[in-house]
């Protein structure tokens, strides 16, 4: 089944304690993404990755790091965690180049920083 | 992207067609219309896509007029489970950022 996987679903951390948030897809798609959900806010694009070592900065990216060193993974790494990160958040990917991408999203992790 | 406006929410009876309207009056020639659903903090999910013709799948239908400044998303025969909030998203081909509004929160009740 075509999928896009993170991990975990739940975290609940504290301030300054690094984490990473893993994203996984089975579908050889060359475009990954993080984006943010945040009440009143919407989603709002963290950062993206067009292929492997390939990433750039999307609206929010202050206090994120990511990495794109296989196809299929793109993990979000918060160094410092702070409250203000407390968020959902959402990992996507679709093909590159295709006239009609469609963007596939996974489940979302929760992230409480205390 | 083109700016779209949706109303903020809208009620629909079970069973009934779900008529959700979107104005995209900035709309330039290489943009299409795409529709994206997200159900209570789930991961969003696409739903359908047109460019200037119709479109039909089995999840809904999409009518875009022929100035293509607005379209309507149609659910069919609406049931509990397509409550959500839906997106309508206007976007250029080479454009892989999904920019986001507000949405319409589609309440579909017994």
């Amino acid at each position: 089944e075509a999928q896009v996987t993170q991990n975990p679903r739940y975290l609940i951390t504290v301030t300054g304690k690094k984490l990473t948030v893993t994203c996984s897809q089975n579908m050889n798609h060359e475009y990954m993404s993080w984006y943010r959900q945040d009440p009143g806010l919407g989603l709002r694009q963290i950062y993206y990755s067009m292929n492997v070592e390939v990433t750039d900065k999307g609206d929010v990216p202050e206090g994120y790091k990511v990495s794109r060193k296989e196809k299929r993974n793109f993990p979000l790494i918060l160094e410092s965690p702070s409250p203000n990160q407390t968020s959902l958040y959402f990992c996507a990917s679709s093909l590159f180049g295709q006239a009609e991408n469609i963007q596939y999203f996974g489940a979302g992790t929760r992230l409480s920083v205390l | 992207d083109a700016k779209t406006t949706q109303p903020p929410s809208m009620d629909c009876a079970e069973g009934r067609a779900a008529n959700l309207p979107c104005n995209h009056s900035t709309i330039s020639g290489n943009e299409y219309v795409y529709w994206y659903r997200q159900i209570h903090s789930q991961g969003p999910q696409y739903i359908i896509h047109g460019l200037k013709n119709n479109e039909t799948n089995e999840m809904a239908s999409l009518i875009i007029t022929e100035d293509r400044k607005s379209s309507t998303l149609i659910l069919p025969h609406a049931t509990l489970r397509d409550t959500a909030v839906y997106y309508c998203i206007v976007r250029a081909l080479n454009d892989y950022k999904l920019s986001f509004g507000a949405g319409t929160t589609v309440t579909v009740r017994a």
